[in-house]
């Protein structure tokens, strides 16, 4: 089965420079999240879309934007990076199922992640 | 407060043995439950989704209890390559795409 695709795996930048990060959720998954996990950390949620249009926004830095395209296709863009910003970025999507028009259920399936290092 | 809490050991435990972690939510109106796994520089990947009723995989069982805000994991028969980080995840009561996470319990396993 296809999974989340997250692209690059390894980025390694320097401070003040600028990263893209992309992500294409499963197919027909309509909800992409992002999240960022540091060293010992659990992952912290960055920002999400739904159908394309934002959904909720998490602990993301003001230098972070993200957006999804209308192939569902997401891009988190970074600025100014900092030595902090050096962690796993993960890329998850999820299909909201609804029972008689009420949302009942959902998974989140990960990416397999980028690996960002700032020197 | 965190809205899902873990103990996050390290819980040790010889192969063969049984083991359980508990994780608690804040929120009563929590609607969906997941036992997610995480290996060293991975991602996470789903265990087990925790229905109301409970739900055995193989070795692995879960429970929920909506009355006590807490879900369980128990694996039975503990095997070396079970060792890695477990995440409670719980969504659902304000945004019902918003996913909450635990700070995982670690699981190392010893032959």
């Amino acid at each position: 089965a296809a999974g989340v695709i997250q692209s690059p795996r390894h980025l390694i930048k320097e401070k003040r420079e600028t990263a893209t990060l992309k992500c294409y959720p499963i197919p027909r998954h309509d909800t992409v999240y992002w999240y960022q996990q540091g060293p010992g950390q659990d992952p912290q949620f960055l920002i999400s879309f739904y159908e394309k249009m934002q959904s909720d926004k998490g602990s993301i830095p003001d230098r972070f934007s993200a957006q999804q395209f209308s192939d569902y296709h997401s891009e988190l863009n970074m600025s100014s990076l900092e030595l902090g910003d050096s962690a796993l970025y993960f890329c998850a999507s999820s299909l909201e199922v609804k029972y008689r028009g009420v949302s009942s259920y959902n998974e989140q399936f990960f990416g397999p992640g980028t690996r960002l290092t700032v020197l | 407060r965190k809205e899902v809490e873990q103990d996050p050991g390290p819980f040790n435990v010889p192969e063969g043995a049984t083991v359980a972690f508990n994780c608690t939510y804040s929120n009563s109106a929590s609607q969906s439950f997941f036992w997610y796994r995480q290996d060293c520089r991975k991602e996470p990947k789903l265990l087990m989704s925790v229905y109301s009723s409970g739900n055995e995989d193989g070795r692995f069982t879960a429970q929920l209890n909506r009355a006590s805000q807490y879900i369980s994991l128990l694996i039975r028969d503990s095997k070396l390559s079970d060792s890695a980080t477990y995440l409670c995840v719980v969504n659902g009561w304000s945004n019902f795409n918003k996913f909450y996470f635990g700070s995982g319990t670690k699981l190392n396993v010893k032959p």
